[in-house]
């Protein structure tokens, strides 16, 4: 299975400073049509995952800006320019080249 | 609207079975992938199966290979996951999704919990 290795796992950040979320996978995540199936999801308290980017760094409809996926083959980031206080929450990288499908451990971001 | 409501979780015992049910709606069902994906009390996420529109491909995780068995009804557009043998360790949230490569689309449920313990 592919692991997926997500680093911090705990980030607390001031409020409108920028934040940063590393994702790391043991094998490419480039599939054989092409495209590297990279999806980053924000689970909020209590609530469902939503995701936030498909393919690397395509955001999804009704997400702020603040919000850029970035990276290639084995190697991607989820960056925050400023994070507001509804950021709060777990991020999690998923790959969705190789099944099983997997998912990093999750990155909790708290306010500092 | 898209809607995927998950139901039948609750307590079970070790060993025993419990079948979930997901009801969609606001999307047409049997053109769509349909996955369960599962998440224990403070843990991280685990895909757990998934099924072709046709229900003609099945996949699942390692884990519960040999006891789980992920169903459709595309007349009622609904989803299963009948899970026999159950262990401590499959205690979770199990969510009802219907994510996307690259599509527009990405949809979960608000989902239901699992709980085996004696």
């Amino acid at each position: 299975d592919v692991v997926m290795t997500q680093s911090p796992l705990s980030l607390p950040v001031t409020l409108g400073q920028p934040a940063s979320i590393s994702c790391r996978s043991s094998q490419s995540l480039v599939h054989s049509d092409g495209n590297t199936y990279l999806n980053w999801y924000q689970q909020r308290p209590g609530r469902s995952p939503r995701r936030l980017s498909q393919k690397v760094s395509n955001r999804d409809s009704g997400v702020p800006d603040r919000f850029s996926g970035s990276g290639s083959g084995t190697d991607f980031t989820l960056k925050i320019s400023r994070v507001e206080a509804e950021d709060v929450g777990v991020y999690y990288c998923m790959q969705y080249t190789h099944w099983p499908y997997t998912f990093g451990q999750g990155t909790k971001l708290e306010i500092k | 609207e898209v809607q995927l409501v998950e139901s039948g979780g609750g307590l079970v015992q070790p060993g025993g079975s419990l079948r979930l049910s997901c009801a969609a709606s606001g999307f047409t069902f049997s053109n769509y992938w349909m996955n369960w994906v599962r998440q224990a009390p403070g843990k991280g996420l685990e895909w757990v199966a998934n099924i072709k529109p046709d229900g003609s491909e099945k996949n699942y995780v390692d884990s519960v290979k040999g006891r789980f068995t992920i169903s459709r009804d595309n007349a009622k557009n609904s989803l299963f996951l009948q899970m026999n043998s159950l262990r401590a360790e499959d205690t979770a949230v199990y969510y009802c999704a219907r994510p996307s490569r690259g599509a527009t689309y990405d949809d979960w449920g608000q989902g239901t919990l699992v709980t085996v313990s004696s």
